[in-house]
């Protein structure tokens, strides 16, 4: 079993929609969550970091539920500029420099 | 202007042929990573450092090397490359400040496209 899993998608929406999307992670022991947005193959740019009572950054939410193991990523208002890949990204605590990436979820945003 | 670079950018090179990867950056971070991409699989870690002459496997190290001399430069080395290391490969670093929340984000460098036939 993958240590995170996200759906692939693509998820199609049109502008001004609102998707959101989960990621399941497998290690309990789990600490530290970070949604990274990747452009065509672009490098990894962090989107935000996931804290445990939730958090907003613009139009962008993320929640964390420990007792399932998920987080997830609400985006509202999509721009065209929102098309991406999203990667879910797991680390085991604070300290721990391996991260577990997921494999992306494709969100593409049309007129 | 804070960053990570790797060169080369591109690659195409053939089997057995030994190839180095270079990374630096200039964010005095300790630690270094370096990542491969493949379609499906998302990011995978092939090496780490914490620190200088701190180095440490991450999930697929076989057929790399790396080296950690210096604090700004972590080179990753094909000694003998193979077709299945045809990828996208990704150099990243972080500081460290502490603390659970405080965990800094890791930048990444533009990626080099390998190709070994």
């Amino acid at each position: 079993r993958k240590e995170v899993e996200q759906d692939p998608g693509p998820f199609n929406v049109p502008e001004g929609a609102t998707v959101a999307f989960n990621c399941t992670y497998s290690n309990s022991a789990s600490q530290s969550f970070f949604w990274y947005r990747q452009d065509c193959r672009k490098e990894p740019k962090l989107l935000m970091s996931v804290y445990s009572s939730g958090n907003e950054d613009g139009r962008f939410t993320a929640q964390l539920n420990r007792a399932s193991q998920y987080i997830s990523l609400l985006i509202r208002d999509s721009k065209l500029s929102d098309s991406a890949t999203y990667l879910c990204v797991v680390s085991l605590s604070s300290n721990d420099y391996k991260l577990s990436f997921g494999a992306g979820t494709t969100v593409t945003v049309r007129a | 202007e804070a960053q990570v670079t790797q060169n080369p950018r591109y690659l195409i090179t053939v089997t057995g042929k030994k190839l180095t990867v270079t990374c630096s950056q200039n964010m005095n971070h300790e630690y270094m990573s370096w990542y491969r991409q493949d379609p499906g699989l998302g990011l995978r870690q092939i090496y780490y450092s914490m620190n200088v002459e701190v180095t440490d496997k991450g999930d697929v190290p076989e057929g790399y090397k790396v080296s950690r001399k210096e604090k700004r430069n972590f080179p990753l080395i094909l000694e003998s490359p193979s077709p299945n290391q045809t990828s996208l490969y990704f150099c990243a670093s972080r500081g460290w400040t502490g603390g659970a929340e405080s965990n800094q984000p890791q930048h990444f460098g533009d990626g080099t496209r390998l190709s070994i036939l």
